[in-house]
């Protein structure tokens, strides 16, 4: 089993480029999430999935759409790049059930926009 | 929604001695609180968690006490190690419900450095 993993590891956007970082999991996972980590602010949510074709925005979506078009794989796209979307991004995923599961973390993708 | 405060952001102790970070939380209705461990360049992983239905729970070196009504958890790390050096994060959350997911509202962090 690989976990979770996330591509690509590094990158650095000029402001107003585009992209999309992709999180991958074998576990059969229902939930999947996207956080960002910036310092002193801990992981905020950006957006999750609750299954696949489902999404929802979390605590920080502005600027940042997904999809979930296989359970698998949750795909978070930047449309236009701006300077304070510099971050570390980490997904996660977790198990569907009737109590609380530990979320799985990718290994992060750190972003940089100049 | 739920805010989770966390303190010490900076913690720093002497090697075998104890260490121990504090978290409150807003939402009463929250009953499900971990705490991650984060090393330098490395994901987050899940060291210990506790329910809303228990005080405290022990794991080696590790302890989660819980107050519910104070509405405040506490990691609890004794004879520290230098690998013991890491961010550590604590969450609230609540029991997932199928059509909201599992949504963990995290502390800022805490930065432990155990001092040979």
């Amino acid at each position: 089993n690989a976990g979770v993993t996330q591509t690509p590891k590094f990158r650095v956007l000029k402001t107003g480029q585009s992209m999309t970082l992709l999180c991958a999991q074998d576990m059969n996972h229902e939930y999947m999430y996207w956080y960002r980590q910036d310092p002193g602010m801990g992981l905020r949510l950006i957006h999750y999935s609750v299954g696949e074709g489902t999404t929802a925005k979390g605590e920080v979506p502005d600027g940042y759409n997904v999809s979930r078009l296989k359970k698998q794989n949750f795909l978070l796209g930047l449309e236009s790049a701006a300077p304070s979307q510099t971050s570390v991004y980490f997904c996660a995923s977790s198990y569907l059930g009737d109590r609380p599961h530990e979320q799985y973390f990718g290994p992060g993708t750190r972003l940089t926009v100049t | 929604g739920e805010n989770v405060e966390q303190h010490p952001s900076t913690l720093s102790v002497q090697e075998g001695d104890s260490a121990v970070i504090k978290c409150t939380y807003s939402d009463s209705a929250s009953n499900y609180f971990p705490w991650y461990k984060q090393e330098l360049g490395k994901r987050p992983q899940l060291i210990i968690d506790i329910r809303s239905n228990v005080g405290e729970k022990k794991d080696q070196r590790i302890a989660v006490t819980l107050n519910k009504t104070a509405k405040h958890f506490s990691l609890h790390i004794t004879e520290t190690q230098p690998e013991d050096s890491a961010v550590y994060f604590c969450a609230a959350s609540m029991i997932p419900l199928e059509d909201y997911g599992q949504n963990f509202v995290f502390g800022p962090g805490t930065r432990l450095s155990v001092l040979p």
